[in-house]
């Protein structure tokens, strides 16, 4: 079945510093990927979304293009803030009615 | 525009007693979804609804979960006789129709079940 493997942390990161996490993926066909942010209280809120390969979606200053040879999918921002701490879920659609498949989320905290 | 509401946002409930949690999806989304969040699991599917047919419903963990569906618009997740290992966040979550090729979703805040 499908699945998404990513990095689990936590991450701990200085404000201004570069982030990346890591995504890969495991599916047949072709599969739409998502990024969704869980803020501490709060629900999944969606981040980004690709539907093809070399697709890139971006928002709020965060990036993660759709690589179909290495099957991933890395979230990015250049210079992360306080308030971008949170748990980030990477999740595929393979389209059908199987719901979305989610990786076990990666905790960031980001230090002032 | 208003977003996927649920409720109640907490319940705690003794062991052996049935539970009812409620989903009012966005207006207008056909598709409507059930996943439980717990430490141990991640997030989990339970069970997708496209208007009031669930096609499959073997995510659902065990028989004492039951989902339904009315009207197209409100789902309601019935867990009989709970366990303390139901105790987890319940999401649900709405999108427009598969068939018009968007699956993004978007999710409520959750209904927190405690099973004590």
């Amino acid at each position: 079945g499908d699945s998404v493997t990513q990095m689990e942390g936590p991450v701990t990161l200085s404000e201004e510093a570069f982030l990346t996490i890591n995504c890969t993926y495991t599916a047949t066909g072709y599969p739409s990927l998502f990024w969704y942010v869980q803020y501490p209280g709060e629900g999944l809120q969606l981040l980004l979304k690709a539907t093809k390969a070399d697709d890139k979606g971006s928002n709020k200053g965060f990036e993660a293009t759709y690589r179909k040879e290495t099957t991933s999918f890395h979230l990015e921002k250049g210079s992360v803030q306080v308030s971008d701490s949170a748990v980030y879920f990477c999740a595929l659609s393979g389209g059908g009615a199987d719901g979305l498949t989610f990786g076990k989320g990666t905790h960031l905290i980001i230090q002032p | 525009g208003a977003g996927v509401s649920q409720s109640p946002s907490n319940k705690v409930t003794e062991k052996g007693k049935d539970v009812e949690l409620r989903c009012d999806p966005i207006s207008g989304h056909t598709a409507l979804y059930w996943y439980r969040q717990s430490l141990g699991q991640g997030l989990e599917f339970l069970i997708y609804f496209q208007g009031n047919s669930a096609p499959d419903k073997s995510g659902l963990p065990s028989d004492r979960f039951s989902a339904e569906r009315t009207g197209g618009s409100v789902s309601t997740l019935t867990i009989q006789r709970t366990q303390q290992e139901d105790s987890a966040v319940y999401l649900c979550a709405s999108s427009l129709s598969l068939s018009t090729g968007s699956y993004e979703q978007y999710f409520g805040p959750g209904t927190r079940l405690t099973v004590t």
